[in-house]
């Protein structure tokens, strides 16, 4: 079983930036699926949910409006688009399973000027 | 949105002494309440699911109770292994939410 996050790096605030995160060992399409991320010296926050079909979709009130997450069952793939990037968005992100089950190892996101 | 309050927020054992982590939620999540493990370095860990369901593989001397509005986790007999942050989080309702956690210290 494995998850696979990957897509962090530098950007400017109010940049865009594309997290994905590819999975491999489980059957993807039957589990629902969030990003969850570490904030420095605050801890964990949870970002987004996606159900297994992604009629379901929620989010954080601090990400509502500027992040989009989405995935591709045929491809194992999960995505979390993120927009109008702010400081305080600097963290790991980590996708995992609803259930929290499994996790990917974290993808460090930085916004600074 | 529910509002999950850790205590303490700091913890500095000895192996072999018990933790006791407290959790309240600002309103009630009857059972729909998980704990997690967080080690320097490492992705978050899955210990306790619906406040005292065990994961396979969690040694037995991690235990969760509670309902409602308090939990908590207990470890029995710390380890060396058992430093990090460990959080509560709830999946009643949205917004799901976390802890602010409980950091563990092995002296």
């Amino acid at each position: 079983v494995q998850l696979v996050d990957s897509g962090g790096g530098l950007t400017r605030p109010g940049g865009s930036r594309r997290l994905s995160c590819t999975a491999s060992g489980f059957t993807f399409d039957k589990y629902s699926m969030n990003w969850v991320r570490l904030i420095p010296g605050k801890g964990l926050e949870w970002v987004a949910y996606i159900g297994r079909s992604s009629t379901d979709i929620f989010y954080s009130d601090s990400v509502k409006g500027r992040f989009t997450v989405s995935r591709d069952n045929a491809k194992k793939s999960l995505w979390l688009q993120m927009g109008n990037l702010r400081a305080a968005d600097t963290g790991t992100y980590y996708c995992t399973t609803a259930a929290f089950d499994f996790w990917g190892p974290g993808t460090p996101v930085v916004v600074s000027s | 949105e529910i509002v999950l309050t850790q205590s303490p927020g700091s913890l500095s054992l000895s192996p072999g002494d018990r933790a006791t982590l407290s959790c309240r939620a600002s309103q009630s999540v009857g059972t729909s309440l998980v704990w997690l493990q967080h080690r320097p370095g490492q992705a978050p860990r899955l210990l306790i699911f619906d406040a005292t369901d065990r994961v396979t593989g969690v040694p037995a001397r991690f235990s969760g109770s509670g309902s409602g509005t308090d939990f908590t986790l207990t470890i029995s007999s710390l380890e060396p292994e058992d430093l990090g942050i460990y959080y509560c989080h709830q999946r009643a309702k949205w917004p799901r939410t976390f802890g602010q956690g409980t950091n563990i210290e092995i002296k």
